[in-house]
């Protein structure tokens, strides 16, 4: 594609529940990076895929939080019980060369969740 | 731990240069970043400085490294109304994560 895209542009839950978010890379990019802003900070890393394969997920701030890449292409964020502090709005980027510090991140325009 | 610090407003008259600073501290990383965040947009990568330069210019950007003092600057020169916008600076782990400074708000006035 032409870039990263990401799906849905918004998302208001309640507290408790579930939310998935989708990340679609730029095509033929194998490494697929997750990042949550919250409001007046800059991004926070939480996951980096290499492949189909979590690569480094030392970001992720507890066990609600989860994300899954089956087909080293498109992945999910998934997110249990849902609390209040997890409103920020939730970024992806993809790289073409499979990571490291010299590949180029390019970032989705996010999705904003909220959570009541 | 890693660890990146900007200032968080500048305001300047358009065509004036504009300055925006930041402090890092992992010595070990290889590559500087800054990106630019417009409302409701995502992340533009604008320029990057490989951690060996001193300085890089890209048309009207000017990256200076200061390696020693672990300082990185983002000059933008004849800055125009389309500059508004949030700044990051950004450094990269050595398992190429980003860590993302809290952004500098950037006030072009005509």
């Amino acid at each position: 594609g032409a870039g990263v895209s990401q799906t849905p542009s918004n998302k208001v839950t309640e507290k408790g529940k579930y939310v998935e978010l989708r990340c679609d890379p730029i095509s033929g990019h194998t490494a697929l990076y997750w990042y949550r802003q919250s409001l007046g900070q800059g991004p926070e890393f939480l996951i980096y895929f290499q492949g189909t394969g979590a690569a480094d997920d030392s970001g992720l701030p507890n066990d609600r939080f989860f994300a899954v890449r089956p087909e080293g292409s498109v992945s999910t964020l998934k997110i249990q019980r849902t609390e209040r502090g997890d409103s920020a709005v939730y970024l992806c980027a993809s790289s073409a060369n499979g990571g490291g510090v010299t590949d180029t991140q390019y970032f989705g325009p996010g999705t904003r969740l909220t959570v009541l | 731990g890693e660890d990146v610090e900007q200032s968080l407003f500048l305001s300047v008259r358009e065509g004036d240069s504009s300055v925006i600073n930041c402090t890092y501290t992992d010595s070990s990383s290889t590559y500087l970043y800054w990106y630019k965040q417009e409302p409701g947009a995502g992340l533009q990568l604008l320029t990057y400085i490989f951690s060996n330069m001193d300085m890089k210019q890209d048309q009207r950007l000017t990256v200076l490294l200061n390696k020693k003092d672990k300082h990185l600057s983002l000059r933008i020169a004849d800055t125009q109304t389309g500059d508004s916008a949030i700044y990051f600076c950004a450094e990269s782990s050595r398992t190429g994560k980003l860590i993302f400074g809290q952004g500098t708000t950037l006030q072009v006035k005509p």
